[in-house]
């Protein structure tokens, strides 16, 4: 079936550093890539978006990049802070009919101040 | 606007017993999605509705039922309560005909802890 293989499951920076997360999809119809942070506790919330007729796509901090013959995209988040530690979810979707997600594993990101 | 909703926020069952957890959202979306959570298995689609009076099957639906009687409703129910069924529940929807915004963002819910013994 479609899946989402997500990478680190969990990463530690230091304040200031740089933060990537990867995902790799399978199904090559998917071209709508959302990525969510969930804060403890909390429900998650769409952070950046990108779709397939786009390589890449930055808001502030947080840019998105993807690779459509290879079949990857990644979350790159400069200057981390405190506020950044979360666990971060990919998901990979076709952008049509039920508009369903599969979401990777996440990545519990830690800042260390 | 509220946003989406869900009721209740924590619910503890005993194997056997059932329950229903109601979602609800203002936003007047089409789409509606039921979720699981559970450590290091990310979210996994249980069942989902494309309008109201449908629904369909997703990843794991096996123990839950569904109904979508109510556009802005999404009911979600367990028959028979059973300790794999331990987890957090969240309700998403998408996709406003009328709305700005792109077709494909899923808005979720507080979510639903749910501890069956």
């Amino acid at each position: 079936g479609e899946n989402v293989e997500q990478h680190p499951s969990t990463l530690s920076v230091q304040e200031g550093d740089s933060a990537v997360i990867k995902c790799t999809y399978s199904d090559s119809a998917s071209n709508y890539f959302p990525w969510y942070k969930q804060e403890l506790g909390k429900r998650p919330q769409l952070i950046i978006d990108i779709r397939s007729n786009v390589g890449e796509k930055k808001d502030q901090r947080i840019a998105v990049t993807l690779n459509k013959t290879a079949k990857h995209f990644s979350l790159h988040i400069t200057e981390t802070q405190p506020e950044d530690s979360a666990v971060y979810f990919c998901a990979a979707s076709r952008a049509s009919g039920t508009y369903k997600y599969i979401f990777g594993t996440g990545t519990r990101l830690k800042v260390l101040a | 606007n509220a946003g989406v909703t869900q009721t209740p926020k924590f619910r503890v069952l005993k194997t056997g017993q059932s329950m229903t957890l109601l979602c609800a959202q203002d936003m007047n979306h089409e789409y509606m999605y039921w979720y699981r959570q559970d450590p290091g298995m990310g979210l996994r689609l249980i069942h989902y509705s494309v309008g109201e009076g449908t629904t369909a099957k997703g990843e794991v639906p096996d123990g839950y039922n569904v109904s979508r009687l109510k556009k802005q409703n999404f009911l979600l129910g367990l028959e028979s309560a059973a300790p794999s069924q331990t987890s957090v529940y969240f309700c998403a929807s998408s996709y406003s005909r009328t709305g700005t915004g792109g077709k494909e963002t899923q808005y979720f819910g507080p979510g639903t802890r749910l501890l069956v013994l």
